[in-house]
Order: C-alpha cells, then sequence, then structure tokens
C-alpha cells in the first residue's frame, strides 16, 4: 500500500519557537494531504486542505497565520506551527489521498508536539 | 451535510468474543464509508471501505462491516477478538462532492 511518511514523530519547543512538521508521500504523488490535529482521547481535527501548488484551504477556526501550510511538491507537505505556545501541544496528523474520488486516506505516523 | 456518529466510546470484550462496534452516518448523497484504526502515538490505518460495490466488506485482521442503507449504518464486526485488537477504531464518511472526511468520535477496543 502507499506510504506516507511523518517527521518528526516527536518534538519539544519553548514557547515562542517555530516548528516544522514534513509529510511526504514515499511511493506516490499526492495532489492533496489534509493536516489533522488530535487532542487527547478524542477524534481527528481536519485543519486544513492542503493542494500542491496553491494555498491551502483552512477549515474554519484554524488561524492561517498561525498555522502556515506549504505543498510545494507533489510529494512533500509541511506544517508549521509558528510562535508556538503550550496549548498548541498536541498530536498532529497528516494524510494523502490516493487518486480518485473514492480514494482513501493514507496516514502519517504522526508528530506529538510538546510547548514547554 | 454529513455526518458519523460511534455509538460507544469504550467497549469492552474477552479474548474469543465476538467484536461489534457501532457507527450511523448521515449523508444526502451515496457515501463512502471507511473503518481506520490507531495504536497509540501512530497515525491511522485503513481497516476496511464500502465504495457502492459488496455491501459486506471484508478487510485486514478477520474485520468486516456491512453497508446497510435503510439503517444508516456501517457496523464493524470481529467474530474472535484478539489481544492485538486493542485499539482506537475510526469510522468515517465521504462524498466526492465535498471532498472531505469526517470521522466519528472514535471507539476504544479494550481485549
Amino acid at each position: 500500500g502507499a506510504v506516507v511518511s511523518q517527521h518528526p514523530s516527536r518534538v519539544i519547543c519553548k514557547s515562542g519557537t517555530s516548528v516544522k512538521i514534513e509529510c511526504r508521500s514515499l511511493d506516490f504523488q499526492a495532489t492533496t494531504m489534509f493536516w489533522y490535529r488530535q487532542f487527547p482521547k478524542q477524534s481527528l481535527m481536519l485543519m486544513a486542505t492542503s493542494n500542491e501548488g496553491s494555498k491551502a484551504t483552512y477549515e474554519q477556526g484554524v488561524e492561517k497565520d498561525k498555522f502556515l501550510i506549504n505543498h510545494a511538491s507533489l510529494t512533500l507537505s509541511t506544517l508549521t506551527v509558528t510562535s508556538a505556545h503550550p496549548e498548541d501541544s498536541s498530536f498532529y496528523i497528516c494524510s494523502a489521498q490516493l487518486g480518485g474520488n473514492t480514494g482513501e486516506l493514507f496516514f502519517g505516523e504522526g508528530s506529538r508536539l510538546t510547548v514547554l | 451535510a454529513q455526518s458519523v456518529t460511534q455509538l460507544g466510546s469504550h467497549v469492552s470484550v474477552s479474548e474469543g468474543a465476538l467484536v461489534l462496534l457501532r457507527c450511523n452516518y448521515s449523508s444526502s448523497v451515496p457515501p463512502y464509508l471507511f473503518w481506520y484504526v490507531q495504536y497509540p502515538n501512530q497515525g491511522l490505518q485503513l481497516l476496511l471501505k464500502y465504495t457502492s460495490a459488496a455491501t459486506l466488506v471484508k478487510g485486514i485482521n478477520g474485520f468486516e462491516a456491512e453497508f446497510k442503507k435503510s439503517e444508516t449504518s456501517f457496523h464493524l464486526t470481529k467474530p474472535s477478538a484478539h489481544m492485538s485488537d486493542a485499539a482506537e477504531y475510526f469510522c468515517a464518511v465521504y462524498t466526492s462532492g465535498t471532498y472531505k472526511y469526517i470521522f466519528g468520535t472514535g471507539t476504544r477496543l479494550k481485549v
């Protein structure tokens, strides 16, 4: 099956710093990637849809200046949490859709961000 | 609008017992339905999917689900639970018109 790799798996940073999370589709081209945030023991919350070569589409309530998404190539999307604060601590998961309207989602391993 | 409801945030079964995880959906157009499993500190892995072909869908690890349009349900079952099945399970609905996946709140299975 298709493989999506996410890096880093864990990151700890100080308040005020920025953190970049990478999401790569290893064996297929993904024109669309999705970024989710998951709070402890809760479901996935869609943050934004990342489209290669264009601006990301953010869900209502998600600060686009806080969560910068770049999808510069067909195999890489990045999420940068800018000026991170403790409330940004969470599990962030990316996924890529494998072509077609019924394409299933392939998920990265997730990145746990802890802001001190 | 689409929605997914998973009944029971926690389900506990004995090893060897039947597993039944419930999922009901709402969609104004024919949906595509998925079940994903998540192990601690990991991403989601697809168990099975319904894409308007056979209503009884077989997935990995012995799981299967039946699409019942009249009941708007897509319950996940496994005849005999194994310790390794303990995880969080998410039902999701997708319609091509919205290009969005909507996830249920998840059911934590304890074996």
